[in-house]
C-alpha cells in the first residue's frame, strides 16, 4: 500500500522568507512517480513538478526547488523569498506502476503575509 | 497543454434530488478518467477509476449505487450522485490520464455541489 505524509498542516511565513514544504511517502514498489501539486483558494489543481524514483537528481525552477532522497523516502520542496500569492495548499502525491493512480498526503497550508 | 473542464463549476440542489457532473478532456483522449471528492480543508480522495467502455472501479467505502460513474467515450466521463443529502456536498474533482505521461493526471477545476 501507498502513502504520503505531510506533516505540516499549516505555515505561515512573511514575505521573503524561505519555506519548505516536507513530504515522506512509502511504497514497497521500485518503480514510483512523486508530484507536487498547488492548490489555489480557486480550488482548481496546479501541477508543478513529477520526479520519477530513478532520478533523484534535485530541481530547480525559479524560486521552487525540490530535493528528493530515496534513503529517507522524502521529497522535500522549498520556496525561495516567498511571495504572497504563494499562498495555498499544497500537495504530495505518489503513483506507482502505470495506471496513474495517485495517493495524496494530506496537503500543508501555506499563509504568507506582508 | 492538456486541458480537462467540468460542468457545471457549482451546483446547489435539494435534498433527495440527483444531481450531474460532466467531466471533458478537450484536446485530448483520455483511456483513463478519475474522480475524487474533497471535503472542506481535506487531502483529495479517490473516489472511483473508470475506463472507456467498461465499468468503473470503486474505491472501498464509496457507494457505486449512489455515485455513478458513466464513461462512454475517449472525452467524456459522468459522475452522477443520485439522491443527493446534505452529507454528499463536497468539492468534486475529476481528473483525466493517457497512461504515464510527464504530468501524470490533468485536472479539472472542479465542481463544488452543495446539498440543502
Amino acid at each position: 500500500a501507498q502513502k504520503v505524509t505531510q506533516a505540516q498542516t499549516e505555515i505561515s511565513v512573511v514575505e521573503k522568507e524561505d519555506v519548505t514544504l516536507d513530504c515522506v511517502y512509502e511504497t514497497r514498489d521500485t518503480t514510483y512517480y512523486l508530484f507536487w501539486y498547488k492548490q489555489p483558494p480557486s480550488g482548481e489543481l496546479v501541477f508543478l513538478i513529477r520526479r520519477n524514483s530513478f532520478d533523484e537528481q534535485n530541481e530547480i525552477s525559479g524560486r521552487y526547488s525540490w530535493n528528493f532522497q530515496k534513503s529517507t523516502s522524502s521529497f522535500n520542496f522549498t520556496i525561495t523569498a516567498s511571495q504572497v500569492v504563494d499562498s495555498a495548499v499544497y500537495f504530495c502525491a505518489l503513483s506507482t506502476g502505470t495506471a496513474s493512480k495517485l495517493t495524496f498526503g494530506t496537503g500543508t497550508r501555506l499563509q504568507v503575509t506582508l | 497543454g492538456a486541458v480537462v473542464s467540468q460542468h457545471p463549476s457549482w451546483v446547489i440542489c435539494k435534498s433527495g434530488t440527483s444531481v450531474k457532473i460532466e467531466c471533458r478532456s478537450l484536446d485530448f483522449q483520455a483511456t483513463t478518467m478519475f474522480w475524487y471528492r474533497q471535503f472542506p480543508k481535506q487531502s483529495l480522495m479517490l473516489m472511483a477509476t473508470s475506463n472507456e467502455g467498461s465499468k468503473a472501479t470503486y474505491e472501498q467505502g464509496v457507494e457505486k449505487d449512489k455515485f455513478l460513474i458513466n464513461h462512454a467515450s475517449l472525452t467524456l466521463s459522468t459522475l452522477t450522485v443520485t439522491s443527493a443529502h446534505p452529507e454528499d456536498s463536497s468539492f468534486y474533482i475529476c481528473s483525466a490520464s493517457v497512461g504515464l505521461t510527464s504530468r501524470g493526471q490533468y485536472f479539472g477545476p472542479g465542481t463544488r455541489l452543495t446539498v440543502t
